[in-house]
């Protein structure tokens, strides 16, 4: 079974709307991390925000913020106020308590003027 | 500055032909990973590294091997490598406390081109 699950291959978002990129995971650990990283086209790997499996509340990073949804094994990414600049490839991964990561496949978000 | 340094940026080499790259850190990190980016399939890891002279293997270790010499230094080896390894390779690390301990900085990367 797959660690990360992203369904979303491409979004497309109006510039100043609101957007959920969706994410599932699967671990039996209780003990885990969550993270969502952007990639521009420049191909660097930026580090958005992270999520405790046993924070209570949702994480959040200015315009990012994490719903996270422990029951329902999900950890979606809400960007607000989309600006031109979002556009990119964003990836969810996953920290086991070993330390091992996992990354999702990707979705990419393209920001409409 | 902060940063995680890869050496070669760009590399392309014949099959069979054993390659390092190379990894270095300036922020005393105690954790070091490497993980390789092929499209439609995200990011795997390859091996991570907990603190000097302690490595595990990641999701995709086959073909690969890796040291930690020393803190800053986690160079990836490639012994005989093939064209399936043709890939993005990202070197990634994290330490600190609190808050800082969970980010996990990377490098540039590395495109690797194997004929």
């Amino acid at each position: 079974a797959q660690k990360i699950t992203q369904t979303q291959p491409g979004m497309f978002v109006q510039e100043k709307e609101a957007v959920t990129l969706d994410c599932t995971y699967d671990t039996s650990d209780q003990s885990y991390g969550l993270f969502w990283y952007k990639q521009p086209s420049s191909g660097e790997m930026i580090f958005l925000i992270y999520q405790g499996s046993y924070d209570e509340q949702n994480a959040t990073e200015g315009r990012y913020s994490l719903n996270f949804q422990k029951a329902r094994k999900s950890a979606n990414l809400v960007i607000s106020a989309s600006q031109l600049g979002d556009s990119a490839m964003y990836f969810c991964a996953m920290r086991e308590a070993q330390n091992q990561f996992y990354f999702g496949t990707g979705t990419s978000l393209t920001v409409i003027p | 500055e902060a940063q995680v340094t890869q050496n070669p940026r760009y590399l392309i080499t014949v099959t069979g032909k054993k390659l390092t790259v190379t990894c270095s850190q300036n922020m005393n990190h105690e954790y070091m990973s490497w993980y390789r980016q092929d499209p439609g399939l995200g990011l795997r890891q390859i091996y991570y590294s907990m603190n000097v002279e302690v490595t595990d293997k990641g999701d995709v270790p086959e073909g690969y091997k890796v040291s930690r010499k020393e803190k800053r230094n986690f160079p990836l080896i490639l012994e005989s490598p093939s064209p399936n390894q043709t890939s993005l390779y990202f070197c990634a690390s994290k330490g600190g406390s609190g808050r800082a301990y969970n980010e996990q900085f990377f490098g540039p990367g590395t495109r690797l081109t194997v004929l």
